[in-house]
């Protein structure tokens, strides 16, 4: 089935170290996005790529790199310098062409602090 | 700065009731506006899209409005079933800017007890 696989399900980080959160998708969609949720907030956004090889920052870039070296994935890096890293993260995708295409989502990948 | 609100934050009702979800934004220069479910500790799933053209949009017990003009919406379910509960969060896509890049409000926390 199509879709949208975020991996691992939960991710646990230590002090001063960088983690990676996989996105993949088999949707054909050219535009991938990365979210971050916070209890009792909406979903803020980190990072988007409409097309292979290019990213925008979102409004939380911050502590944050991703890639996109192949449009089915896009990693997102969550840095040392991310002093609190502890949320919900979500990978959407979508088409890019025309205004009215919905974000799908994948299930979530809930990172912690050790 | 586009901002979204919901309220209320939080809805218990009992089975069978009608009820309806509230969503209002700040910028009406909307491309769309989507309403997504999300379960706990789940991604989202698109429930309905709106076009900016569009007055509502329906599918099965849920129907969706949209009034550009004063910034609001609302999502109605019809005869609410206790699988209904989950998070129900408003999303619209300004025209400005790139990207299907989305502004999500806080969400709906939405309890239906038998």
């Amino acid at each position: 089935d199509g879709g949208i696989t975020q991996s691992p399900k939960y991710l646990f980080r230590k002090e001063g170290q960088n983690v990676t959160l996989s996105c993949e998708q088999n949707l054909n969609h050219d535009a991938m996005y990365w979210y971050r949720q916070d209890p009792g907030q909406g979903l803020r956004l980190i990072y988007y790529s409409q097309i292979v090889n290019d990213f925008q920052k979102g409004d939380i870039a911050e502590g944050y790199s991703v890639s996109r070296e192949k449009k089915e994935s896009f990693p997102l890096t969550v840095t040392s310098a991310q002093k609190n890293p502890t949320a919900f993260y979500l990978c959407a995708s979508s088409i890019v062409r025309g205004s009215n295409q919905p974000q799908h989502f994948g299930d979530g990948t809930r990172l912690s602090i050790l | 700065k586009q901002e979204v609100t919901q309220i209320p934050a939080a809805l218990s009702v009992p089975e069978g009731e009608n009820l309806v979800l509230n969503c209002s934004f700040t910028d009406s220069a909307i491309y769309n506006l989507q309403w997504f479910r999300q379960d706990p500790g789940k991604g989202l799933t698109s429930l309905l899209l709106i076009q900016s053209s569009q007055r509502e949009q329906t599918s099965g017990r849920l129907n969706a409005s949209l009034d550009k003009s004063s910034g609001r919406s609302t999502l109605y379910i019809a005869a609410s079933q206790p699988g209904d509960s989950a998070t129900y969060l408003c999303a619209v896509r300004l025209i400005t800017g790139g990207g299907n890049k989305l502004t999500f409000g806080t969400g709906t926390q939405l309890k239906v007890e038998l």
